[in-house]
C-alpha cells in the first residue's frame, strides 16, 4: 500500500534551517510528483511548491521563493524539503503528499502524518 | 493570482444532516477544483477532484458539483465521523501556486 513516511518534530532557534524528509513506499517513486503544503497552528492549509520526481524540477510558492529548497533522492524513494531563515510563524506542521497530474487536474491522492517544526528562541 | 473563498467557515450540524459547503473562485477555473477532509491529527484526505469526480474508497455520501466560479461539496447524510474540517483546493494554476480555501470546520450541533 502506498505510504509517505515522514521524518520526526524538530525544534530550531530563529534564523536556522530545518530539513524535513518523506520516505515513499508502496509504488514507483519516480510516476508521481511530490508535493509539501503546511498548516501553522489555527490556520488552514497552505501550498509550498512541489518537486517532480522524475526530472528534479521543482516550483515553489512565491511566498517561499529563495527560502526553500525541495530535492528528492531515486535511490531511496525519499523527497526533501528544507526551509532556511526560519521565523517563528514557520511554525507549523509540514506535510508532503503524492501528486497526481500534475500537469492537468493536479491533486493529491496521499498523504504523510506530517512533521511539526516549532521555531522558538 | 486565483483566490478561493469557502462558506460557511465553520457550522454545526447532526447526524444525518445534509452538509453543503460552497467554494467560490476568482477568477473561472473550469472544473480544476478538489476537495479534502482534514481531522487534527490526521493527514488529510482527498475526497472529490476536478470538481465531482469522488476519489477511490470515499463513501458515496460525498458529493461536489459546479464550475467556472461556483462548487459546492455535499455530505448527504452526515455521520460522526465526518466532523472534520473541509478545504477546497484549485488546480487551474497547475504546476504553480496551488492554492487551498480558507476551511470549512463542520461541528456537531
Amino acid at each position: 500500500q502506498v505510504q509517505l513516511v515522514q521524518s520526526g518534530a524538530e525544534v530550531k532557534k530563529p534564523g536556522a534551517s530545518v530539513k524535513v524528509s518523506c520516505q515513499a513506499s508502496g509504488y514507483s517513486f519516480t510516476s508521481f510528483g511530490i508535493t509539501w503544503v503546511r498548516q501553522a497552528p489555527g490556520q488552514g492549509l497552505e501550498w509550498m511548491g512541489w518537486i517532480s520526481t522524475s526530472n528534479g524540477i521543482t516550483i515553489y510558492a512565491q511566498k517561499f521563493q529563495g527560502r526553500v529548497t525541495m530535492t528528492s533522492d531515486t535511490s531511496t524513494s525519499t523527497a526533501y524539503m528544507e526551509l532556511r531563515s526560519l521565523k517563528s510563524d514557520d511554525t507549523a506542521i509540514y506535510y508532503c503528499a503524492r501528486v497526481v497530474d500534475m500537469t492537468t487536474i493536479a491533486r493529491f491522492d496521499y498523504w504523510g502524518l506530517g512533521s511539526l517544526v516549532t521555531v522558538s528562541s | 493570482d486565483i483566490q478561493l473563498t469557502q462558506s460557511p467557515s465553520s457550522l454545526s450540524a447532526s447526524v444525518g444532516d445534509r452538509v453543503t459547503i460552497t467554494c467560490r473562485a476568482s477568477p473561472n477555473i473550469n472544473n480544476y477544483l478538489n476537495w479534502y477532509q482534514h481531522k487534527p491529527g490526521k493527514a488529510p484526505r482527498l475526497l472529490i477532484y476536478a470538481a465531482s469526480s469522488l476519489q477511490s474508497g470515499v463513501p458515496s455520501r460525498f458529493s461536489g458539483s459546479g464550475s467556472g466560479t461556483e462548487f459546492t461539496l455535499t455530505i448527504s447524510s452526515l455521520q460522526p465521523e465526518d466532523f472534520a474540517t473541509y478545504y477546497c483546493q484549485q488546480s487551474y494554476s497547475t504546476p504553480r501556486a496551488l492554492t487551498f480555501g480558507g476551511g470549512t470546520k463542520v461541528e456537531i450541533k
